[in-house]
């Protein structure tokens, strides 16, 4: 089993739908949790952290079940902008590695 | 102020070649990652610095590859006896410490190919 699992994708939805992304993880004693973003041939970018209450950032809410080892990304409103690549990541036992899921493309459409 | 900068942003090299990918964190930023990413995949964790020291060197792959940090700073990855499927992004990420919420800031990658 990979160390992070996400939802293979790609998601395509229309503008203003609402879309979630689903991330599991192996390591029990993970310390932290992300999502990060990626456009195409770009670098990653912080979208938001995952704290243990769940945790909103405007159109964007992330959720963690630590008992289930699970990870959500809820992105409401979609935009023609939020095209792209969330990657789902797991910060280890040790806090000296991060790792990364493969990534769940999303497209919004017109 | 600057972000990570990495250079070259290209490399073309012919298989056994020998490469250095340099990579240029954030002022004042003491911990330093290198990923690489393949197409259609996630960044692939390879060494950690923290410092000029290696914290983490787990992930790199082989002895082909080594990467140094010397005066805590600038930092080079260097690979030796290039093979194809060394052919990737290598991503450098750097944050300012090591507290576990601290965000990653990615430089912009160098894209190896090794014909």
């Amino acid at each position: 089993r990979k160390e992070v699992e996400q939802d293979p994708g790609p998601f395509n939805v229309p503008e203003g739908a609402t879309v979630a992304f689903n991330c599991t993880y192996s390591n029990s004693a993970s310390q932290s949790f992300f999502w990060y973003r990626q456009d195409c041939r770009k670098e990653p970018k912080l979208l938001m952290s995952v704290y243990s209450s769940g945790n909103e950032d405007g159109r964007f809410t992330a959720q963690l079940n630590r008992a289930s080892q699970y990870i959500s990304l809820l992105i409401r409103d979609s935009k023609l902008s939020d095209s792209a690549t969330y990657l789902c990541v797991v910060r280890g036992p040790s806090g000296q590695n991060f790792v990364f899921g493969p990534g769940t493309r999303l497209s919004v459409l017109p | 102020g600057a972000g990570v900068s990495q250079t070259p942003s290209n490399k073309v090299t012919e298989k056994g070649k020998y490469v250095e990918l340099r990579c240029d964190p954030i002022s004042g930023h003491t911990a330093l990652y290198w990923y690489r990413q393949s197409l259609g995949q996630g960044p692939e964790f390879l060494i950690y610095f923290q410092g000029t020291g290696a914290a983490d060197d787990s992930g790199l792959p082989n002895d082909r590859f080594f990467a140094v940090r010397p005066e805590g700073s600038v930092s080079t990855l260097k690979i030796q006896r290039t093979e194809r499927g060394d052919s990737a992004v290598y991503l450098c990420a750097s944050s300012l410490d090591v507290g576990i919420y601290n965000e990653q800031f990615f430089g912009p990658g160098t894209r190896l190919t090794v014909l």
